[in-house]
């Protein structure tokens, strides 16, 4: 969806470097969140933000921290890079519950391709 | 614990076949149950969504059905196209504004 942009779309790093990718979006939604994939895992959740005041640790953080800049910005930083964090990172976001409906659909941006050496 | 577990892992079908991906959850407090697609190097994007009351909802050739009861659902595509080669990832809401919970993904491919 280009309404939600990650940069940048691939990078090769080494062990022990700090390294941050960056999630920009244009929908005006509150919620943003960093997911990532690994092959035959589903996606799992590694920080996500409410609003810009608003951090929250998800499933896997550990090695990983967030910086919310602005509601339209959320961007991951791995401090000291390290192989078993080779993987497809993606930031999502959602808006608000509108009216009755009781979900908050999320759009994915088009995925970051980290790979440590 | 809660878990997705989606069948089969992958599938080749003839262009324009029919196919039936299933999924099946123990998540619980349930909220919603959605399917995505998502294409090689692409991110996830959004088939359909579907509460507890509903227990079917189509977007096109593509049809989910949802069973709460036996906590199951299904997504079944209508005449294939060579562009739904793709990963399907059932993805469960345990309850609404907490985090996802997603399944592994079932790899379609299709042949022409």
């Amino acid at each position: 969806d280009a309404d939600v942009t990650q940069t940048p779309r691939n990078r090769i790093t080494k062990t022990g470097k700090r390294i941050m990718l960056e999630c920009s979006q244009t929908k005006g939604h509150d919620r943003m969140y960093w997911y990532r994939q690994d092959p035959g895992l589903g996606l799992r959740l590694i920080y996500y933000s409410f609003d810009v005041k608003d951090i929250n640790k998800g499933e896997i953080s550990d090695g990983y921290s967030v910086s919310r800049q602005a509601q339209a910005k959320f961007s991951l930083s791995l401090e000291s890079a390290i192989p078993n964090q080779t993987a497809l990172y993606f930031c999502a976001t959602s808006g608000k519950r509108e009216g009755s409906i009781p979900y908050n659909e999320q759009f994915f941006g088009p995925g970051t391709r980290l790979t440590v050496l | 614990k809660n878990q997705v577990e989606q069948s089969p892992q992958s599938l080749i079908i003839l262009e324009g076949k029919n196919c039936t991906l299933q999924c099946n959850y123990t998540v619980s407090p349930f909220s919603n149950l959605r399917w995505y697609k998502q294409d090689t190097g692409r991110g996830p994007v959004s088939l359909t969504i579907m509460t507890f009351s509903e227990n079917t909802k189509s977007n096109g050739r593509y049809t989910a059905t949802l069973d709460a009861d036996t906590k199951q659902s299904s997504l079944h595509i209508t005449a294939s196209q060579l562009s739904d080669s793709a990963s399907y990832i059932c993805v469960v809401s345990a309850r609404a504004g907490t985090a996802l919970i997603f399944g592994k993904g079932t790899t379609l491919s299709v042949s022409s």
